[in-house]
């Protein structure tokens, strides 16, 4: 594997699941991030971690709970999601702060 | 201020044309100026980037032109082709931040 993966791609859920979007950076990066990317809105930052510490947080709602293991991993933690969380969830790599992003394919997110 | 305005929100052109696309900001602590394609189904990609000492910078077909007296900047598709089809997003950073400010994209489409 290359690049920065994600699973699952797409992703079902009932507003009473939980389920986990699981990231994977094999670039040798320090810092990682996830987005919200809703159609005909700018890409929302949620989080960002740099050598897994959490350094932004963009007021994300608690329902979304992000966890970095290591340099290398990055899940976000789905809880009691709301219809209008659905939308494409994007994962990213940066070697530092202003670093050019790499991103993954993302994971197509439907809650019902 | 933290945002960026980005238009037009789509774009058809025919093959060889030169599609413009045009981003505007109003924080002058920006510093960090790149623009990102997305194919469906794709991640976005970094596709070329600027600084703002800098009034123009060329990438093979592709070009920045920046203005900073006008807090503008754009991307310039030369000899755009049907495989430039895609969607385009310009954003913005701020100096020592992993925040980048993301504008709404603009979907192209090259004819053949």
């Amino acid at each position: 594997e290359t690049g920065v993966t994600q699973t699952p791609r797409h992703l079902v859920m009932g507003m009473t699941n939980k389920k986990s979007l699981k990231c994977e950076q094999h670039l040798g990066h320090n810092a990682m991030y996830w987005y919200k990317q809703s159609a005909k809105k700018p890409l929302e930052l949620m989080f960002v971690y740099s050598l897994e510490e959490r350094v932004e947080n963009n007021s994300v709602p608690s329902r979304f709970s992000p966890e970095c293991p290591n340099s290398s991993h990055l899940f976000l933690h789905l809880h009691t999601l709301q219809p209008e969380d659905s939308a494409l969830y994007l994962c990213a790599s940066s070697v530092t702060q202003q670093g050019e992003q790499y991103f993954g394919p993302g994971t197509r997110l439907t809650v019902t | 201020q933290q945002q960026v305005k980005q238009s037009p929100q789509s774009l058809i052109v025919q093959k060889g044309g030169i599609p413009i696309i045009n981003c505007a900001y109003e924080n002058t602590a920006f510093d960090y100026f790149p623009w990102y394609q997305q194919f469906p189904g794709k991640g976005p990609a970094l596709l070329i980037a600027i600084r703002p000492d800098v009034s123009e910078k060329k990438e093979g077909r592709f070009t920045i032109s920046f203005n900073k007296s006008a807090k503008q900047f754009s991307l310039h598709i030369m000899d755009s082709q049907p495989g430039d089809s895609a969607t385009y997003f310009c954003a913005a950073s701020l100096p020592g931040t992993y925040k980048y400010i993301f504008g709404t994209g603009t979907r192209l489409k090259v004819l053949a």
